[in-house]
């Protein structure tokens, strides 16, 4: 299984609003409503932002929404602030949800 | 709200096993309400999925590490554990024990990580 598409890096200012894309296939994030996001600061291990494409745990900011169209899962970052900053990784199932791979990862700037 | 604690030697040398072990607090293990699981980062690279485990046994494993690759569970002791055999220097990296709910997708727990390195 590869790992899911996603560009290097993504900027923007305070207050903007930010999209970062996940390009998979219909046997990962277009076969299945199974895409999750994790944001990850700098030593630290990451944390769940969203599952089942759109839907925020408990305590995740709103200002973070997902949403997929085919083969390709979005995560969008309203209202930019500072400790946004970090990496940010997609991961779908693959293969009858029973395997997981993830993307390959973006870092965001905050300017 | 479940806790994970990896532990583990930090350094393994090339063409030996590499075993983690993986402290559940918080729940049982036993729980039908999670999958249990392993992912790696290599220093400065990005997430790889290992394998995962139910309560019932079935396991899960990454294609590409299948050959090599156990993830079992001791519930006399609350633990989920790793082997990963002949490793070599590319096995080096930030190993984190996981899990997520059965109901949804979607890692919600997370270990802080256990740096392994191979060297000899």
């Amino acid at each position: 299984q590869s790992a899911l598409t996603q560009s290097a890096s993504v900027s923007g200012s305070p207050g903007q609003t930010i999209t970062i894309s996940c390009t998979g296939t219909s046997r990962d994030v277009g076969g299945y409503n199974y895409v999750s996001w994790y944001q990850q600061h700098p030593g630290k291990a990451p944390k769940l932002m969203i599952y089942d494409v759109s839907n925020r745990p408990s305590g995740v900011s709103n200002r973070f929404s997902g949403s997929k169209s085919g083969n390709t899962a979005s995560l969008t970052i309203s209202g930019l602030q500072a400790e946004d900053e970090a990496d940010y990784y997609c991961s779908s199932c693959t293969s009858s949800s029973t395997l997981y791979v993830f993307g390959t990862g973006t870092k965001v700037t905050v300017l | 709200q479940l806790q994970l604690q990896e532990s583990g030697p930090g350094l393994v040398k090339p063409s030996e096993t590499l075993s983690l072990t993986c402290t559940v607090s918080g729940d049982s293990i036993s729980s039908s309400y999670y999958y249990w699981g392993w992912i790696r980062q290599p220093p400065g690279k990005g997430l790889e999925w290992i394998g995962s485990i139910y309560y019932s046994g079935s396991t899960y494993y990454n294609p590409s590490l299948k050959s090599r690759v156990t993830v079992s569970v001791d519930t006399s002791k609350n633990q989920f554990s790793l082997k990963l055999i002949s490793v070599t220097a590319a096995d080096t990296a930030v190993y984190y024990c996981a899990s997520r709910y059965t109901s949804r997708w979607g890692v919600d727990f997370w270990g802080q990580g256990t740096l392994v390195t191979v060297s000899s």
